[in-house]
């Protein structure tokens, strides 16, 4: 199993440019979520999902969409990138939250600036 | 919403001797509490766990207690290791993970 893959792993945009995060599992699991970590600092929530066509807002979701059309990936899109938004993005899975098998996997982040 | 804080921000202890760190959470809907071990440049990873229905849980030198009445949780690591510096996360659980703001522990030879 790769686990959760990241792509890319370095990126650096320039203001007002979008880009797309790609974030895939092979693990079958149904939660993914995707969180930023600014230097020096812990894991905000941006999204998450609980299984395919659906989407939910975590803390910090303003400038930022998602989609899930398969259980394997979850994409994190930006539109018209600011410089706010340099930060090192972690992409994760878990098969349940409520169960026995709710271990989130990370994976080896993103990291983005914005200049 | 959930929200967890975590005490200290920074902990700096001498090899052998133990480490504490605390957390509190708000929504006592919140069912489990995992534990992230993060070092420089890396992922996020689980070191230890614990349940809503359990009140204290060891593997080897790290333990996680539990108190729910008081929505507090910690994590003590005995004989500290310099390979037990890095960032420590707590986290709390409802339908989503929300996690504290980190505990930056180092460890002198």
């Amino acid at each position: 199993n790769a686990g959760v893959t990241q792509t890319p792993k370095f990126r650096i945009l320039k203001i007002g440019q979008s880009m797309t995060l790609q974030c895939a599992q092979d693990m079958n699991h149904n939660y993914m979520y995707w969180y930023r970590q600014d230097p020096g600092m812990g894991l905000k929530l941006i999204y998450y999902s609980v299984g395919a066509g659906i989407t939910d807002k975590g803390e910090v979701p303003n400038g930022y969409n998602v989609s899930r059309s398969t259980t394997e990936d979850f994409p994190l899109r930006l539109e018209l990138a600011a410089p706010s938004q340099t930060s090192v993005y972690f992409c994760a899975s878990s098969y349940s939250v409520r169960s026995s098998y709710n271990e989130q996997f990370f994976g080896p982040g993103t990291r983005l600036t914005v200049l | 919403g959930e929200n967890v804080e975590q005490h200290p921000s920074t902990l700096s202890v001498q090899e052998g001797d133990s480490a504490v760190i605390k957390c509190t959470y708000s929504d006592s809907a919140s069912n489990y509490f995992p534990w992230y071990k993060q070092e420089l440049g890396k992922r996020p990873q689980l070191i230890i766990d614990i349940r809503s229905n359990v009140g204290e849980k060891k593997d080897q030198r790290i333990a996680v207690t539990l108190n729910k009445t008081a929505k507090h949780f910690s994590l003590h690591i005995t004989e500290t290791q310099p390979e037990d510096s890095a960032v420590y996360f707590c986290a709390a659980v409802t339908d989503k993970l929300i996690f504290g703001t980190g505990t930056r522990l180092q460890v002198f030879p």
